[in-house]
């Protein structure tokens, strides 16, 4: 099993939907939770951290179910520019200095 | 402030030919990174280094050597190139990420899109 698993999509919803993504990682001592949004050909960018209790910042609502060894991003009242791939990166406690990426997965928000 | 920058932006090689990958960043991290992405397999790290004159192994270190001679400088380098390594390179840079402690943000440069015939 990967540590770090996104659904690749594409997940194709209409401009004003909601839409949610999940990202599941493996190693139960994972401290750090981060969202990062990554356009067309471009560099990948911080959105938004994950905290414990959840976070909202605008549309964008994060959060962290320790339990299941998870995290989601819901995207409320979708606009044409969310349309991007969004990327999970987990980091573990301990140990390793470096974040672990998942592979993305891919919006299309349609007219 | 530039952020992080990449050099070049674009290069295509013939297989069996070197080139050095120049990464700078001008806000006085300490850690930065070398990851390649390739489509389905999202970022994948090379090499990454915790601080100037040391670097270390990522994920898939394999054909591909660092140099981290000055903090701001991050140096990518493919010795004999294959088709295997065409992809895109980013480069990334952080303040420190301590072992037991929180994660701090990567910013990203715009990428080198290398194609090796």
């Amino acid at each position: 099993r990967k540590e770090v698993e996104q659904d690749p999509g594409p997940f194709n919803v209409p401009e004003g939907a909601t839409v949610a993504f999940n990202c599941t990682y493996s190693n139960s001592a994972s401290q750090s939770f981060f969202w990062y949004r990554q356009d067309c050909r471009k560099e990948p960018k911080l959105l938004m951290s994950v905290y414990s209790s959840g976070n909202e910042d605008g549309r964008f609502t994060a959060q962290l179910n320790r339990a299941s060894q998870y995290i989601s991003l819901l995207i409320r009242d979708s606009k044409l520019s969310d349309s991007a791939t969004y990327l999970c990166v987990v980091k573990a406690s301990g140990g390793s200095y470096i974040p672990t990426f998942g592979r993305g997965t891919s919006l299309i928000v349609h007219p | 402030n530039a952020g992080v920058t990449q050099t070049p932006k674009f290069r295509v090689l013939k297989t069996g030919q070197s080139m050095t990958l120049l990464c700078a960043q001008d806000m006085n991290h300490e850690y930065m990174y070398w990851y390649r992405q390739d489509p389905g397999m999202g970022l994948r790290l090379i090499h990454y280094s915790v601080g100037e004159g040391t670097t270390a192994k990522g994920e898939v270190p394999d054909g591909y050597n660092v140099s981290r001679l000055k903090k701001q400088n991050f140096l990518l380098g493919l010795e004999s190139a294959a088709p295997s390594q065409t992809s895109v390179y980013f480069c990334a840079s952080s303040w420190v990420i301590s072992a037991g402690g929180a994660y701090n943000e990567q910013f990203f440069g715009p990428g080198t899109r290398l194609t090796v015939l």
